[in-house]
């Protein structure tokens, strides 16, 4: 069965403290691994997409990395702006068809 | 560009009733999807289009039914909502499957059946 699975689930910072969120998934046809932020009430919104091990995007204080079986999310020195719900998913073929498979998500609290 | 628009924000049902979310892009994407998002649970496809008059199923498609007549619509019908269908449902819509970007999600729509 197809799972990602996303540590911790949540993650209270001071602003400053620079800290990593991981997701780790088992899956069998990888075609991508996204990264989105989800704040309260909102949908979620697409930071990253990564393709293949080694891979490094960045974006601001973020910084996305991808292995064979994990991805991390790195964040340089947050601010409480930085304050959401950071999403997963993995991209899988499946039936001749694409699909994404989420992460339960990491709830970030970055306090002033 | 207004994006990904859902319509309602807030809905409150009775067992039994049914009702229409909608879903509209302005993006002339051709890929549209729904998913349901339930708390201590990740995201889950409901049903996907990747194009007017082609629909399929995702991973949790009974009790759903979805329609795609126009690429800038891509409405989700419930026939007989039940509790189990209480849930914040999102849009979403990309230029195509393969696209590297990783779509644009509507701001939801919290349904509560009672």
């Amino acid at each position: 069965e197809d799972q990602v699975t996303q540590s911790p689930e949540a993650l209270r910072l001071q602003e400053g403290e620079s800290s990593s969120l991981n997701c780790s998934y088992t899956v069998s046809g990888l075609r991508g691994l996204f990264w989105y932020r989800q704040d309260p009430g909102k949908g979620p919104e697409f930071l990253f997409t990564l393709y293949s091990a080694g891979e490094e995007k960045e974006k601001e204080r973020l910084k996305a990395t991808l292995t064979k079986k994990e991805s991390f999310l790195h964040i340089t020195a947050p601010k409480p702006e930085d304050s959401a719900t950071y999403l997963c998913a993995v991209k899988i073929s499946q039936g001749g068809s694409e699909k994404l498979v989420f992460g339960k998500g990491t709830k970030l609290t970055v306090n002033p | 560009n207004a994006g990904v628009t859902q319509t309602p924000k807030f809905q409150v049902l009775k067992t039994g009733q049914s009702m229409t979310l909608q879903c509209a892009q302005d993006m002339n994407h051709e890929y549209m999807s729904w998913y349901r998002q339930d708390p201590g649970m990740g995201l889950r496809l409901i049903h996907y289009s990747v194009g007017a008059g082609i629909t399929d199923q995702g991973e949790v498609p009974n009790g759903y039914n979805v329609s795609r007549s126009t690429t800038e619509d891509f409405p989700l019908r419930l026939l007989s909502a039940a509790p189990s269908q209480t849930s914040v449902y999102f849009c979403a819509s990309k230029v195509n499957p393969l696209d590297v970007f990783g779509g644009f999600f509507g701001q939801g729509t919290r349904l509560t059946v009672v």
